[in-house]
């Protein structure tokens, strides 16, 4: 199994600031077929499912604000949200959707200051 | 738009079924373009991938190692539905077990969430 890891565990921003999230995996999800990387990022918010915010690593769900945004290859891959606003508050995952099982991360705690 | 209701019992006890129904509103469970999958999450395993099924010509599964030969995943073409079986459950499936739809490669929509309790 490609085992996914997060960093941090948990993040505190102030509003209008910037909020960076790291995602690891054990193996490249980049195909080499299609030269996409296999990557989404989810939120998920308090008694909610969660939320695809992005997909191939980079594209935006349509719906999603543009203060997010999704980047990286191979391996490392980085979820940005500039200018946090209040409604960001939540827990934010990666995952693989390279290979079966389709594994996700442990998630990002994302607080404001 | 695509709707996924998901229904089914709370609490399982020890050694039984577990037994959920996925209902597929704006899509078709026989769709050439989608996969309906079976998630579940817990405190101790986080997010968890358990299988899916889906139509290319055919029906195909796909199942995660650690509940293969427990877990059966169904679709009901005349009801539009999915189904989830997991057999001779333990507390460790304890967890809220969600139904979702992937196309083009990530989950872009997920049902409401079912928690499921395992307990004498």
């Amino acid at each position: 199994d490609i085992v996914m890891t997060q960093s941090p565990d948990s993040l505190t921003v102030s509003l209008g600031e910037r909020a960076t999230i790291n995602c690891k995996s054990s193996q490249s999800v980049l195909s080499t077929s299609n030269n996409k990387n296999y990557l989404a990022w989810y939120q998920q918010k308090p008694g909610q499912p969660p939320k695809l915010l992005i997909y191939w690593a980079s594209t935006r769900e349509s719906g999603v604000p543009d203060r997010f945004s999704g980047s990286g290859s191979g391996t490392d891959f980085t979820l940005t949200i500039n200018s946090l606003q209040a409604e960001d508050v939540a827990v934010y995952y990666c995952q693989q959707y390279s290979s079966i099982p389709f594994t996700f991360g442990p998630g990002t705690n994302v607080d404001i200051k | 738009q695509v709707q996924l209701q998901q229904s089914g019992p709370g609490l399982v006890r020890p050694s039984q079924t577990l037994s959920l129904t996925c209902a597929i509103s704006g899509d078709s469970v026989s769709s050439n373009t989608a996969a309906w999958t079976w998630i579940r999450q817990s405190p101790s395993r986080g997010l968890e991938w358990l299988g899916r099924t889906y139509y290319r010509s055919k029906w195909y599964n796909d199942y995660a190692v650690s509940v293969k030969g427990r877990i059966t995943i169904n679709p009901d073409t005349t009801k539009n539905q999915l189904f989830l079986q997991l057999n001779s459950v333990t507390p460790e499936d304890t967890a809220v077990y969600y139904c979702a739809r992937q196309a083009g490669g990530a989950l872009g929509i997920w049902g409401q969430g079912t928690m499921v309790t395992v307990s004498s």
